[in-house]
């Protein structure tokens, strides 16, 4: 079974401010994915990250996958209540795609 | 296309009850999971199909446990009996196997309550 960690498991920020989270394993994936999801919803896609050192913006979210294709951040920058929600991460690997996810990092940003 | 559908939205149920969650994925998907997310646990994958075809059951907790799709439009996740244990949101996720930038689409999911 390949483990994602995610980190820091609950936060809670004031608007404006800027936050980093991550998602850590010892296996290697084929790709990244990052989902938000919303109380009472299913997970939604965010992005999806394949080669090592890849940086890929969306908006105010940045989201790097690590060179060794082991681990990646998303960083928010100004964070605005909008964007409260529990943040997944979820690997791929090997020619097929079934996604296992971490745990979530539930982030509350308050007005 | 209106997404994947599952049904019921919420489900409360005594224990021993059997219960039935049902799965209509999005069309043209070859690709269908059931997901149960805890607190404790995350979202922990249960069993995936592809092709209408059972692949990787290894994440069923138990035998009272059982999922079916018998066709391309339609799943079933059954829990027979139910315990108190098994109260969690349940997904249905699908996807095309399209490469590694393929997406999960999830349904809405559904809250069992087991009493």
């Amino acid at each position: 079974t390949q483990l994602l960690e995610q980190s820091p498991q609950f936060l809670s920020i004031q608007e404006g401010e800027n936050l980093t989270v991550y998602c850590n394993s010892s296996s290697v994936f084929s790709s990244l994915q990052w989902y938000r999801q919303e109380p009472g919803e299913g997970p939604v896609l965010l992005v999806t990250v394949v080669t090592g050192g890849e940086v890929k913006k969306l908006k105010r979210l940045t989201f790097q996958f690590g060179d060794a294709r082991k681990d990646s951040s998303l960083h928010i920058t100004a964070a605005q209540p909008g964007d409260t929600g529990l943040y997944l991460c979820a690997g791929a690997s090997g020619g097929s795609y079934i996604p296992t996810f971490g745990r979530g990092t539930s982030l509350i940003v308050h007005p | 296309d209106a997404g994947v559908i599952q049904s019921p939205r919420h489900e409360v149920t005594e224990m021993g009850q059997e219960v039935t969650l049902r799965c209509k994925p999005i069309s043209g998907h070859d690709y269908l999971f059931w997901y149960r997310q805890t607190m404790m646990r995350g979202l922990e994958l249960l069993i995936y199909f592809n092709n209408n075809v059972p692949i990787d059951d290894s994440g069923m907790p138990e035998d009272r446990f059982s999922a079916k799709m018998p066709n391309a439009s339609f799943s079933t996740l059954k829990i027979q009996p139910s315990e108190p244990r098994d109260s969690a949101v349940y997904f249905c996720a699908s996807s095309f196997s399209g490469g590694s930038d393929t997406e999960a689409f999830f349904g809405q999911g559904t809250r069992l309550t087991v009493v």
